[in-house]
């Protein structure tokens, strides 16, 4: 299964650029990075993945370090709306698998 | 694109009755996944499918648990009988391909008394 290590809470300013860290030694060469979050009693949403370029698309950009065992997502101007538990994950075992997760708080 | 859809929205039984969770994934998804998400255990794998042929059911908590998938469309968890410990927010997901981002329906929140 897969493992990764989060920070549990987070807060950011509104309007200022979110980082949120994740720690994914364990994941294989050819296995993507997948970043979900859940807002409050929702489904989880999709946001972004990556296998080993940064990417981005209109709701955030993945950056990933070389080695391939972390990386961070950022919401570049974040708003209330984005105060969610920020998940990354990836197929570990063959099974997509979430951690607890980093709450993060937008403060106005 | 309607999204995974997900029945009842919510559903309060007695121990020992049997409670039947359905889930419609998006059109032309081959794959679908049920997860249960309690504050203690955060969000488990229960069982996924591809192709309609379940090919990991080891999250399943017990024999009590059964998942089917008799058609490309349409997907059924049932619990029987079932125990307040069952009670927990039940999610649907579903991918294009095994290995594509998920889609999650907006669960079923299972109260057992």
């Amino acid at each position: 299964d897969a493992k990764t290590t989060q920070p549990p809470s987070m807060d950011c300013a509104e309007g200022r650029a979110a980082n949120l860290p994740c720690n994914h030694s364990t994941i294989s060469g050819n296995e993507y990075v997948y970043w979900y979050r859940q807002i409050h009693s929702q489904g989880p949403q999709y946001i972004i993945h990556g296998l080993k370029n940064n990417e981005t698309n209109e709701m955030a950009s993945l950056i990933i370090t070389e080695d391939r065992k972390s990386s961070t997502l950022i919401l570049p101007h974040a708003t209330l709306r984005d105060t969610a538990v920020y998940y990354c994950t990836h197929f570990g075992n063959e099974k997509l698998t979430f951690g607890t997760g980093t709450r993060l708080t937008i403060i106005p | 694109d309607a999204g995974v859809i997900q029945s009842p929205r919510h559903e309060v039984t007695e121990m020992g009755q049997e409670v039947t969770l359905r889930c419609k994934p998006i059109s032309g998804h081959n794959s679908l996944f049920w997860y249960r998400q309690t504050m203690m255990r955060g969000l488990e794998l229960l069982i996924y499918f591809n192709n309609n042929v379940p090919i990991d059911d080891s999250g399943m908590p017990e024999d009590r648990f059964s998942a089917k998938m008799p058609n490309a469309s349409f997907s059924t968890l049932k619990i029987q009988p079932s125990e307040p410990r069952d009670s927990a927010v039940y999610f649907c997901a579903s991918s294009r391909v095994f290995y594509s981002p998920l889609h999650f329906g907006n669960g079923t929140r299972l109260t057992v008394t």
